[in-house]
């Protein structure tokens, strides 16, 4: 496909469970981003890949959340011990350019995530 | 922190008028500036960006920026039912810090067109 594309789309969690999030950029994106974002607010951001280097986890909000890009292509987002809060859409969005100010992201689906 | 803010809305406009929606941004050393537009349910896709200050027109939308008055706006000519959404205001910082910091989105205005 040509877009990002995310899985699960929907995802259930009771409390306490561990979550794996998938995103499978556009080819050739050098740039990976993660965005949490919760009912009626604009995405915040979780953490930034350039090809496999993780540059900036600056947002992720506890130890409980891990990212990963190992290859520079598909990255998984895990939420170890899910709790309540956790519980919004996270979104993947891919860039081609890794530096400069070009930054035209594009966004995958998005995964729901609920925490009960 | 760096903040971007946006009037959340819903901001109603009837069909064939032009809706404006505005940003404003604290960090003076922003350089890149984006619109995008959410359907509900849906994630966000890219409308405009705009580097430099001034106009910059893509069909029915004009992006403008005054980096003066750290302040970015769209403008979306000819309204239609199907401009309906939420219209996120994106801001890059300057190229200091980390990259989550200089990344912020608004929380969005709801735009309203009415048929």
């Amino acid at each position: 496909g040509a877009g990002v594309s995310q899985s699960p789309r929907y995802k259930v969690a009771k409390r306490g469970q561990d979550v794996a999030l998938r995103c499978d950029p556009i080819s050739g994106h050098v740039s990976l981003f993660w965005y949490q974002q919760a009912l009626g607010q604009g995405p915040e951001f979780l953490t930034y890949f350039q090809n496999e280097a993780q540059l900036d986890k600056s947002g992720l909000p506890s130890d409980r959340f891990f990212a990963e890009r190992p290859e520079g292509s598909v990255s998984t987002l895990k939420i170890q011990r899910t709790q309540q809060e956790d519980s919004a859409v996270y979104l993947c969005a891919s860039s081609l350019t890794g530096t400069g100010i070009s930054y035209e992201q594009y966004f995958g689906p998005g995964t729901r995530l609920t925490v009960t | 922190q760096k903040e971007v803010e946006q009037n959340s809305g819903p901001l109603s406009v009837p069909e064939g008028a032009i809706a404006s929606l505005n940003c404003t941004y604290s960090d003076r050393g922003s350089q890149s500036f984006f619109w995008y537009r959410q359907y509900s349910g849906k994630s966000p896709e890219l409308i405009m960006f705009i580097y430099s200050n001034g106009d910059k027109e893509d069909g029915r939308f004009t992006a403008q920026l005054n980096k003066a008055s750290q302040y970015v706006s769209l403008l979306i000519r000819d309204s239609q039912p199907s401009d309906s959404a939420t219209y996120l205001c994106a801001v890059i910082g300057g190229l200091h810090g980390g990259y989550g910091q200089n990344f912020v989105f608004g929380p969005g205005t709801r735009l309203s067109v009415l048929p």
